[in-house]
């Protein structure tokens, strides 16, 4: 069954690093999510993608995160620096079109910004 | 603005007993409604979803839903509950099936269950 990859699974920085996640969707699923969960609450949308370009990323802290999808495939969430609120779990989700009934979930990038 | 609230941050429940977690939805028109579980350290699995039609939705699981407009709720319930349905639980909304309109997820239950 065809999954929503991400890695790394766990990442501890310090903060004022920069950090990467990645992420791969389901082959042919045109769009992509971002979502910042915090610890005991519920997933918030960073940006989302359709094919390579940002339906919607109001939501993303532009001072310190970028996201890029430069071949409408896989794509890349930054932090730089990050700070210790950035603490939170990154999921990635996507779905084969964006008006698509669901949104496949990948088991999301553990960050720890100490 | 939509918003979702999971009354209930913690249920325990005991094997075998039922289950009703609460959802409650503010949203002018009728959203989009779904439910989804999250075991520890993993992604966000789909229990089930509702559209519109039949207002008592069925999901995986033995999961089922239903949708009271009146109330603006959303509760999920299982007849008997399993051991391995220990899990946090997320109920989101949706404005439209549109490009743009992103999923706002409620604060999420997490459900233990008692041997």
């Amino acid at each position: 069954e065809a999954e929503v990859a991400q890695s790394p699974r766990y990442k501890i920085t310090e903060k004022s690093q920069a950090v990467a996640f990645w992420c791969d969707p389901i082959s042919g699923h045109a769009t992509l999510y971002w979502y910042r969960q915090i610890l005991g609450q519920g997933p918030e949308l960073l940006v989302q993608f359709q094919d390579e370009s940002v339906v919607d990323d109001s939501q993303l802290p532009k001072d310190r995160f970028s996201a890029e999808r430069l071949k409408g495939v896989d794509s890349t969430l930054k932090i730089q620096p990050a700070e210790l609120g950035d603490s939170a779990m990154y999921l990635c989700a996507s779905s084969l079109l964006a008006g698509a009934y669901e949104q496949y979930f990948g088991p999301g990038t553990r960050l720890t910004v100490t | 603005a939509q918003s979702v609230t999971q009354p209930d941050i913690h249920i325990t429940v005991s094997e075998g007993a039922s289950l009703e977690l609460r959802c409650n939805y503010s949203y002018g028109a009728t959203p989009y409604l779904f439910w989804y579980v999250q075991s520890p350290g993993q992604g966000l699995q789909l229990l089930l979803k509702y559209f519109s039609g039949d207002t008592l939705v069925q999901g995986i699981k033995g999961f089922e839903a239903e949708f009271k407009r009146s109330q603006s709720s959303f509760n999920l319930r299982k007849p008997s509950v399993h051991w391995s349905d220990a899990a946090e639980y997320f109920c989101a909304s949706r404005k439209a099936l549109n490009a743009g309109n992103m999923l706002t997820f409620g604060g999420g239950t997490r459900l233990m269950v008692k041997p």
